[in-house]
């Protein structure tokens, strides 16, 4: 059974930092295109970015809003995908998703930026 | 990249069909046969519905259907139920050559009456 657990979510001061975590089993993890999607409170689903597998050189990409803050990491030796999170805004607040972009999602961790 | 073009609402009775909409451009919808679609339930991780434009996963009810046209993909639920009462999202891949590889769509409310 595919599993994908997020962690590392919390509650953050603007312009501070933080580093989400996604635990992945039942899969070839190192095989596998790695993907954060992110949902603010009523609102729709947001691609954040991407990172490929090995055999395709580590490939990341990233949406417009969080280009230049935001960096997808991997570590197949752990099966884990990070999201380190910069320079966060108010407007980062949501519920991010690690998710294949298929069938497989992680249940979601809530990251709130404010004061 | 915007976000793919869904309308807010579409309601129907139970028993009907229902048709959402996806519109996107020539660089996304328009040029790969990618364009995958969720159902999202309050509180709930996405649920994939439709990949490839009109391929079922596994366990998925062939109530629902997807297609494409141009720049515009649909997905059509037959046979409305009330738990089909969702929020569903497309989502289109973008080209690997581009900045932004993948596009959801703004989300659509499917209420049965």
């Amino acid at each position: 059974e595919v599993q994908l657990v997020e962690s590392g979510g919390g509650l953050v001061q603007p312009g501070g930092s933080l580093k989400l975590s996604c635990a992945a089993s039942g899969f070839t993890f190192s095989g596998s295109a790695m993907h954060w999607v992110r949902q603010a409170s009523g609102k729709g689903l947001e691609w954040v970015g991407r990172i490929r597998s090995k055999a395709n050189s580590y490939a990341t990409a990233y949406a417009a809003s969080v280009k230049g803050r935001f960096t997808i990491s991997r570590d197949d030796s752990k099966n884990t995908a990070y999201l380190q999170m910069n320079s966060l805004k108010t407007e980062d607040t949501a519920v991010y998703y690690c998710t294949r972009l298929g069938s497989d999602w992680g249940q979601g961790t809530l990251v709130t930026v404010s004061s | 990249q915007s976000a793919l073009t869904q309308p807010a609402s579409v309601s129907g009775s139970p028993g009907q069909s229902i048709t959402i909409s996806c519109t996107g451009t020539s660089s996304d919808v328009g040029s790969y046969n990618l364009v995958s679609w969720y159902q999202q339930h309050p509180g709930k991780a996405p649920k994939l519905m439709i990949y490839e434009v009109s391929k079922r996963p596994s366990g998925v009810s062939n109530r629902f259907s997807g297609s494409k046209s141009g720049n515009t993909a649909s997905l059509t639920i037959s046979g409305l139920q009330a738990e089909d009462e969702a929020d569903y999202y497309c989502c289109s891949y973008a080209g690997s050559s581009t900045f932004v590889p993948y596009v959801f769509g703004t989300g659509t409310k499917v209420t049965v009456l």
